[in-house]
Formats: structure tokens, C-alpha cells, sequence
């Protein structure tokens, strides 16, 4: 199946810092969705991009749909204590039956040093 | 009110017992499905149900079944449970357009 690339694994940054993560794909998606899961709870929705090119911000996160339709970012400003938790990228398919299918990377585990 | 719910949240049972879990969602959405995320964090499908349709159904053992009494519910039943079962099984919903699925509090499920 369909497999994303999401880096970093993971990061340790000090409280004010930015934060970027990415996704890269093989294969084309038409939605990139942004994730994060906190201990214990299920994953929420933070952004949601559906053309190429489109930049989205939410409060102090922004995302970008990359233009090859086969990447994505996510950037933090600004991190704050209550950025903790594991970030996941997720491609819906271009088209067909696997358009139902969410494909989700492994995760950037981020840790925020007060 | 929650968007997606399931239950229970926590269940422990025993190697070969029989066990469902539930979801249920009021968004009205047309698709639900369910994940499963192991130990390392990696969030996988299983099934897709679309109108109470199966769409997708991935790779996983026959023991699992998924049913979907209406639209907005859809159910997840597994027999003879097995220890490499154990993992939190996550519910979701989409809308037809796919413009964003939401996910429920998820079930840990342990098989002793």
C-alpha cells in the first residue's frame, strides 16, 4: 500500500522555539490532513488542505499542500508547554476506491522544554 | 455533545474470548471506518464502510467484523481473541467528500 514519509521521528525544542515536520509521498494524494494525539485520546484534527499550493493556518500552525501534490509541512510557531504530543500527517488518495483510504505517516513525536 | 464515540475505552480479556467494541457518530457523515494503532504509535485501516456498505476491507484476520446497523453506527466484533491483538482500535468518520475525517477516543484493547 501507499506509504508517507514523515520526519522527524521526533524532537525535543525549548519552549518559543518554531517546529517543522514534513511528509513526503510516492504517489499523489488530493487531501493532506494534519493531526495530533495527545496521551490517552484520539487524534484531532488540526488542518486540512485540499489543492496544491494551498497554505492553511490555524492560530500557530500553518501547513502548506506542496504543488508536486506529493508533500506536505507543518510548521508551530512559537511552541508553547501544550504542544506536547505526537503530530501525524495523513493523504487521502487521488481517486477511485482508495479515496476512502486515509494513509497516515508514523508520527513526529514533539517534546517541549519549558 | 461528542462527535464520535466509542465503547468501552478500556478492555482486558482473555486469549480466545469473543469481544466487540461499538462506535457511534453524530455527523452525520456517510463513511465510518476503523483503525488500528499499534504499540509504536502507527495508525492503520481496517475497514471502510460507506452507507452501511464495506468499501475497503484491508488485511486483516477473519476473526475481525465489522457491522454497520445504520449510518451512523458501526460496530466491530472479534472472535477468539488472540495476545497480538492487543493494540487501541480507533473509530472514524468522513463526510462523502473526504473533507476531513474524525477520529473517536479509541478502545485499548488488551488480550491477556
Amino acid at each position: 500500500g501507499q506509504q508517507l514519509n514523515q520526519s522527524p521521528q521526533s524532537m525535543f525544542i525549548q519552549e518559543g522555539e518554531d517546529v517543522s515536520m514534513n511528509c513526503t509521498s510516492s504517489s499523489i494524494f488530493n487531501t493532506w490532513l494534519w493531526y495530533k494525539q495527545e496521551p490517552g485520546e484520539g487524534p484531532v484534527l488540526l488542518i486540512a488542505l485540499y489543492k496544491a499550493g494551498e497554505l492553511t493556518s490555524n492560530g500557530r500552525l500553518t501547513a502548506q499542500f506542496g504543488i508536486t501534490r506529493k508533500d506536505s509541512f507543518l510548521n508551530i510557531s512559537a511552541s508553547i508547554p501544550s504542544d506536547v504530543g505526537i503530530y501525524f500527517c495523513a493523504g487521502r488518495p487521488y481517486s477511485g476506491a482508495g479515496s476512502y483510504q486515509l494513509t497516515f505517516g508514523k508520527g513526529t513525536k514533539l517534546s517541549v522544554i519549558p | 455533545d461528542t462527535a464520535v464515540s466509542q465503547t468501552p475505552k478500556y478492555l482486558v480479556t482473555q486469549m480466545g474470548n469473543d469481544k466487540s467494541i461499538k462506535c457511534e457518530q453524530n455527523l452525520g457523515h456517510d463513511t465510518m471506518y476503523w483503525y488500528k494503532q499499534d504499540s509504536k504509535k502507527f495508525l492503520k485501516i481496517m475497514f471502510s464502510y460507506n452507507n452501511k456498505e464495506l468499501i475497503i476491507n484491508e488485511t486483516v484476520p477473519n476473526r475481525f467484523s465489522p457491522k454497520s446497523p445504520d449510518k451512523a453506527h458501526l460496530n466491530l466484533h472479534i472472535n477468539s481473541l488472540e495476545l497480538g491483538d492487543s493494540a487501541v482500535y480507533f473509530c472514524a468518520s468522513s463526510p462523502l467528500s473526504g473533507s476531513g475525517w474524525f477520529f473517536g477516543p479509541g478502545t485499548r484493547l488488551t488480550v491477556l
